[in-house]
């Protein structure tokens, strides 16, 4: 049983670049979360798909940041133009839709950027 | 404003002791609350959660308590592990009001041999 999976593990990037982050959730989740941890800060919501429906943003989700999962499977998180306060661990999760029941987010190992 | 608070950045328990970790939350709406582990370059590893239908949830060593009037839950660990120092994440969520997942500033815990 794999995980949620992320690539790459680390980044360093100039300012002013553009990155691009993948994320793999567990096959049979139909729901995929991006958060976002500064140090001493619990995980900040970013965005959330149901499927291939990107169904919630958060307004920490400037115009720079976009997000897609085209065909429900994987997900990339896109920084373009990026600043030094971007600079954090982007998180990736995923769960499985139960009825109406919550279900807890899976985390992957995280994609620790940082803008020089 | 934080809607998920923990005010305890960190805590130090004796191995063999009982570690209580505390979490408050102001938004009522709230009715799912999750804990979460994690270790040093790792993500946070899903622990217990508890629905607002109960008021306890236990799993091994680790129980979680609602208290719903208060806007309060703890995660209790009995007994404690080395293993189990990490910082510890407190998470909330209103299922009726969109599946965001709001998280706590955290607690690090040391379990002292």
């Amino acid at each position: 049983d794999t995980g949620v999976s992320q690539d790459p593990r680390h980044k360093i990037t100039k300012r002013g670049q553009n990155v691009t982050f993948r994320c793999d959730p567990i096959s049979e989740h139909n729901r995929l979360y991006w958060y976002r941890q500064t140090l001493g800060q619990g995980p900040e919501f970013l965005t959330y798909f149901q499927n291939e429906a990107q169904l919630e943003k958060s307004r920490l989700l400037s115009d720079r940041f976009s997000a897609e999962r085209p065909k429900g499977s994987f997900s990339t998180l896109e920084i373009q133009r990026t600043e030094q306060g971007d600079s954090a661990m982007y998180l990736c999760a995923s769960s499985e839709r139960n009825g109406r029941a919550n279900s807890p987010l899976h985390f992957g190992n995280g994609t620790r950027l940082t803008v020089t | 404003d934080q809607q998920v608070k923990q005010n305890s950045p960190s805590l130090s328990v004796q191995e063999g002791r009982i570690s209580i970790l505390n979490c408050d939350y102001t938004n009522s709406m709230f009715d799912y609350f999750l804990w979460y582990k994690k270790y040093p370059a790792e993500g946070p590893t899903f622990l217990i959660s508890i629905s607002s239908i109960k008021d306890k949830n236990e799993d091994g060593r680790f129980t979680v308590f609602l208290n719903k009037s208060a806007k309060h839950l703890s995660l209790h660990i009995v007994p404690s592990q080395p293993g189990d120092s990490a910082v510890y994440f407190c998470a909330a969520s209103a299922s009726n009001y969109g599946q965001n997942f709001v998280f706590g500033p955290g607690t690090r815990l040391s379990v002292l041999p």
